[in-house]
């Protein structure tokens, strides 16, 4: 079964860009959560999709959105972008029932300068 | 207060030694708990969950849950090299779905 995908792996952009990100969980799950990985900051959960609906957001501003696809893929949009967004965005995937853990992609990795 | 604790270590065992790794959740309204093991320059992956109290053995590995103290740990049997990395612990509140709230992990690092 093939796992999580995520692309683009790196990504350099200018501040004051926008930028989207793209994932596609293993075949069979509904539920595609996003998160941000800083050393300071660790990881943190920004958004969880399930059947084209999010059905929980973390505390993020606004320039941060996605949406997820009726296969299932999800992307993630992130405007107007600042030195601080610069970070290791994960995918996870997971079945759907709550409780039933997440499994992750490679991640992209986003620098802003 | 953070809402997942962990110790940021790093924990130094030998090779062949049991390693335990706690975490401490202020939330009582946590329902499911997770272990993560994340190697230098790469993602997560899903090592252990445990949802009630008590013990959860897999190979080497054992979830331990006490949710009247809110605490959960991972001990890892005969550590070998190959074990040294930063383990994530995670939990999902009632009502949160997927949302795994994550502590900050601990480094373990595993000498022969």
């Amino acid at each position: 079964k093939a796992g999580v995908t995520q692309t683009p792996r790196y990504l350099i952009k200018t501040r004051g860009q926008q930028v989207t990100l793209s994932c596609s969980p293993i075949s069979g799950h509904r539920s595609v959560s996003w998160y941000q990985q800083t050393p300071g900051q660790g990881l943190q959960f920004l958004f969880e999709y399930f059947s084209e609906t999010q059905r929980n957001k973390g505390n993020f501003p606004g320039r941060f959105s996605g949406r997820q696809f009726s296969n299932s893929r999800s992307e993630m949009n992130v405007s107007t972008l600042e030195l601080g967004d610069s970070a290791l965005y994960l995918c996870a995937s997971s079945p759907g029932t709550p409780g039933s853990g997440a499994f992750f992609g490679q991640g992209t990795r986003l620098t802003v300068v | 207060q953070k809402e997942v604790e962990q110790n940021s270590g790093p924990l130094s065992v030998p090779e062949g030694a049991i390693a335990s790794l706690n975490c401490t959740y202020s939330d009582r309204g946590s329902q499911s708990f997770f272990w993560y093991r994340q190697y230098s320059g790469k993602s997560p992956e899903l090592i252990m969950f445990i949802y009630s109290n008590g013990d959860k053995e897999d190979g080497r590995f054992t979830a331990q849950l006490n949710k009247a103290s809110q605490y959960v740990s991972l001990l890892i049997r005969d550590s070998q090299p190959s074990d040294s990395a930063t383990y994530l612990c995670a939990v999902t509140r009632s009502g949160g779905y997927n949302k795994l709230i994550f502590g900050a992990g601990t480094r373990l690092a595993v000498h022969p």
